[in-house]
C-alpha cells in the first residue's frame, strides 16, 4: 500500500527565515512528485513538481528530491504570513494512465510576523 | 478560462440516501479524478475518468461510483449513505490525465451525513 507521510505540526516559523517541510513516500515506484498548498477551507493548489533527484527552484521556494532515501522537501524562503497554510505532498507512479495521487496529510505551516 | 466548476456547494443528506454531485472541467480537459478530504485521512482518489471511460479507482467501496458524460463533465454517486461519507469532495480536471500533469482542483463539495 502505497502511502506518504508529513509531519502534521502545526510548524512555526518567524516572518523572513526559510521553511523547510519534509515528506517521505513507501513506493519505490513513485516517479512524480508535488507540492500542493490549501488555505483553510479553499482547495489544493499546486506549488511546485518534481520529476528527478536533485533541487528544483522556482522564485522563494526549491523542492529537493531524493529517490534513494525516498525523501521530498519543500523549501520556502523570506516566509511571508501569507504562506501560512497546510502543504501537502502528494507523490503517483509513472505510466500512461493516471492512477491518482497519493497525498501525505499535510503539514500546517504557520508564518509569525 | 473558467475552472473547474463543482455543484452544489454545500450538501445535508441522512444516512441512506443517495446523493449526486457534479464537476464540470476546465475547458478543453479531458480527464476529471475526484478525490475525498476528511480530517483524519487526508485527500484519498476515488477514481479517475478519461473520454467516458473510468481509467483508475481507489479504494473505495462499490457505493461509490461515477461517470463522465461526452463534454468531458462528470458526476460522483454515492448510494446508501453513511455517517463517515462526510467530507469535501473535490474534483480535479487535468488535459490528459498522464501522472506528471499539474491537476486543477475544484472548490468542492462540503457533504454531512446526518
Amino acid at each position: 500500500q502505497k502511502e506518504v507521510e508529513q509531519n502534521s505540526g502545526p510548524l512555526s516559523v518567524p516572518e523572513g527565515a526559510i521553511a523547510s517541510l519534509n515528506c517521505t513516500y513507501s513506493d519505490r515506484g513513485s516517479q512524480s512528485f508535488f507540492w500542493y498548498r490549501q488555505y483553510s477551507g479553499k482547495s489544493p493548489e499546486l506549488i511546485m513538481s518534481i520529476y528527478s533527484n536533485g533541487d528544483k527552484e522556482d522564485g522563494r521556494f526549491t523542492a529537493q528530491l531524493n529517490k534513494a532515501s525516498q525523501y521530498v522537501s519543500l523549501l520556502i524562503r523570506d516566509s511571508q504570513p501569507s504562506d501560512s497554510a497546510t502543504y501537502l505532498c502528494a507523490v503517483t507512479l509513472s505510466g500512461g494512465g493516471a492512477d491518482g495521487l497519493t497525498f501525505g496529510k499535510g503539514t500546517h505551516l504557520i508564518i509569525q510576523p | 478560462k473558467a475552472g473547474v466548476t463543482q455543484t452544489p456547494r454545500y450538501l445535508i443528506k441522512t444516512r441512506g440516501q443517495q446523493v449526486t454531485l457534479s464537476c464540470s472541467p476546465i475547458s478543453g480537459h479531458r480527464s476529471v479524478s475526484w478525490y475525498q478530504q476528511t480530517p483524519g485521512q487526508g485527500l484519498q482518489f476515488l477514481f479517475e475518468y478519461f473520454s467516458e471511460t473510468q481509467r483508475n479507482k481507489g479504494n473505495f467501496p462499490g457505493r461509490f461510483s461515477g461517470r463522465q458524460f461526452s463534454n468531458s463533465r462528470s458526476e460522483m454517486n454515492v448510494s446508501t449513505l453513511e455517517l463517515g461519507d462526510s467530507a469535501l469532495y473535490l474534483c480535479a480536471s487535468s488535459t490528459t490525465g498522464q501522472s506528471s500533469e499539474k491537476l486543477f482542483f475544484g472548490s468542492g463539495t462540503q457533504l454531512s451525513v446526518l
